[in-house]
């Protein structure tokens, strides 16, 4: 089974429609973090949470908020969809005594139409 | 801010072929570095990293990169690669210095395709 998982994979929506990507880990590591990439721009940090009550923003988190349900759950919402978040969503993990070896999830393709 | 410069967008190589994929960081401190790769549906998985020591890694499927600071490069070379070596590479980096988050700034990638 694999250690990070997001669901859904892919997600096609409309502009507007209040969208939840979810992420779950089995690795027990304390640290998660949501990218997001486009072609061209590499992967770009939205959020970063170092525990359930650690939660911050990364470079790009306008237009997007997060929850740490619980030590292994942690989920990007879009409130309100707009075309240009059309991309691929990465969730990672890391242990804070590996200096930033992340673990990334399969990624969820969204299409914001 | 540091910053990470993948100059090769792209790079098109035959079978058995050597390749090197480039890298190169803005700052001359400290550095924590990093090659990711990203399989065609997949998620990014580590191919290697330098935090301090010799300056040749080596990473898996046969992947080793070379620190080099006056150059504030770190690339990727492979002597041989596959057919199944066809991904695309990310290098990252860190600042070790920083005594709150140590967040990864990615470069842009360098799509590594090899045909027979």
């Amino acid at each position: 089974d694999a250690d990070v998982t997001q669901t859904p994979r892919n997600r096609i929506t409309k502009t507007g429609k209040r969208i939840m990507l979810e992420c779950s880990q089995t690795k027990g590591h304390d640290r998660m973090y949501w990218y997001r990439q486009d072609p061209g721009l590499g992967l770009r940090l939205i959020y970063y949470s170092f525990d359930v009550k650690d939660i911050n923003k990364g470079e790009i988190s306008d237009g997007y908020s997060v929850s740490r349900q619980a030590q292994a759950k942690f989920s990007l919402s879009l409130e309100s969809a707009i075309p240009n978040q059309t991309a691929l969503y990465f969730c990672a993990t890391s242990d804070y005594r590996r200096y930033n070896e992340q673990f990334f999830g399969p990624g969820t393709r969204l299409t914001v139409l | 801010a540091q910053s990470v410069t993948q100059l090769d967008s792209q790079v098109p190589v035959f079978e058995e072929a050597p390749v090197e994929l480039r890298c190169n960081y803005s700052s001359s401190v400290s550095v924590y570095l990093f090659w990711y790769v990203q399989y065609p549906n997949q998620g990014l998985q580590l191919l290697l990293k330098y935090l301090s020591g010799s300056t040749l890694v080596k990473g898996i499927n046969g992947f080793e990169a070379e620190f080099n600071k006056s150059q504030t490069s770190f690339h990727l070379r492979k002597p041989s690669v596959h057919i199944s070596d066809t991904a695309e590479y990310f290098c990252a980096v860190s600042d070790p210095e920083n005594t709150g988050f140590q967040k990864l700034v990615f470069g842009t990638g360098t799509r590594l395709l090899v045909s027979p």
